[in-house]
């Protein structure tokens, strides 16, 4: 069965970066693209950004251009997505979500069980 | 970009019927997706295209549309609904091509 889990929760100064991984299993990683999402406390989710899983190609959301990078490693089935510069607005749960390419619209499929990120001096 | 609003409580009793909206002005253009959440459990793909349901979701899960708003219904609600249920869409020309409803919290009496 497809099953994205997340790396343990982190605990960043401000001024630090922070890089949270998805590691999927049960289906061809390459075939779906992945896709990132956070939710801070008392806030909707908000997208972060997509990765192509197979050539690697990314969109950011204009929010955090410059800030976030996403990744992924083919042979470990893994994505990776690193936020700098972190200041505590950046206190939130981030989620990764399996683009379900079509099969159910735009929705996202498959979630990741989310990783807490707590930015605190 | 455009607001999804979702009420944010729906209280029910077992067995009886849970109605959530989501509203938005952009709907009537772009399908709408619902999710459930369970505290500390990843999100659960219940609905998509506004009323379409997933291999292995429950039939008393059910989706519909009129203009700008958007309606879950679970029928027949049991203990294991009770969950917070969030709306999606998408917006490729406004800031995010993404954006979430507000959530609403299920509670069933």
């Amino acid at each position: 069965q497809v099953q994205l889990v997340q790396s343990g929760a982190e605990v960043k100064q401000p001024g630090a970066s922070v890089k949270v991984s998805c590691k999927a299993s049960g289906y061809a990683f390459t075939t779906y693209s992945m896709r990132w999402v956070r939710q801070a406390p008392g806030q909707r989710l908000e997208w972060m950004g997509w990765i192509n899983t197979d050539n690697g190609n990314t969109k950011y959301s204009q929010k955090f251009q410059g800030r976030v990078t996403i990744t992924r490693d083919t042979f470990a089935s893994t994505v990776h997505v690193e936020l700098s510069s972190l200041t505590s607005e950046d206190t939130a749960i981030y989620y990764c979500a399996r683009d379900s390419s079509g099969l159910y619209g735009d929705s996202f499929d498959f979630w990741g069980q989310g990783t807490m990120v707590t930015v605190s001096s | 970009s455009y607001d999804l609003t979702q009420p944010p409580s729906v209280s029910v009793s077992p067995g009886q019927t849970a109605t959530i909206t989501c509203s938005g002005d952009g709907l009537p253009k772009q399908y709408v997706h619902w999710y459930q959440q369970k505290p500390g459990q990843a999100p659960l793909l219940v609905i998509y295209k506004d009323t379409e349901r997933p291999s292995g979701i429950p039939e008393r899960f059910s989706g519909s549309s009129s203009g700008t708003t958007v309606t879950l219904t679970i029928s027949g609600v049991q203990a294991e609904d009770e969950a917070d249920y969030f709306c999606q869409s998408t917006d490729f020309g406004g800031t995010y091509p993404y954006v979430f409803g507000t959530g609403t919290k299920v509670t069933v009496l």
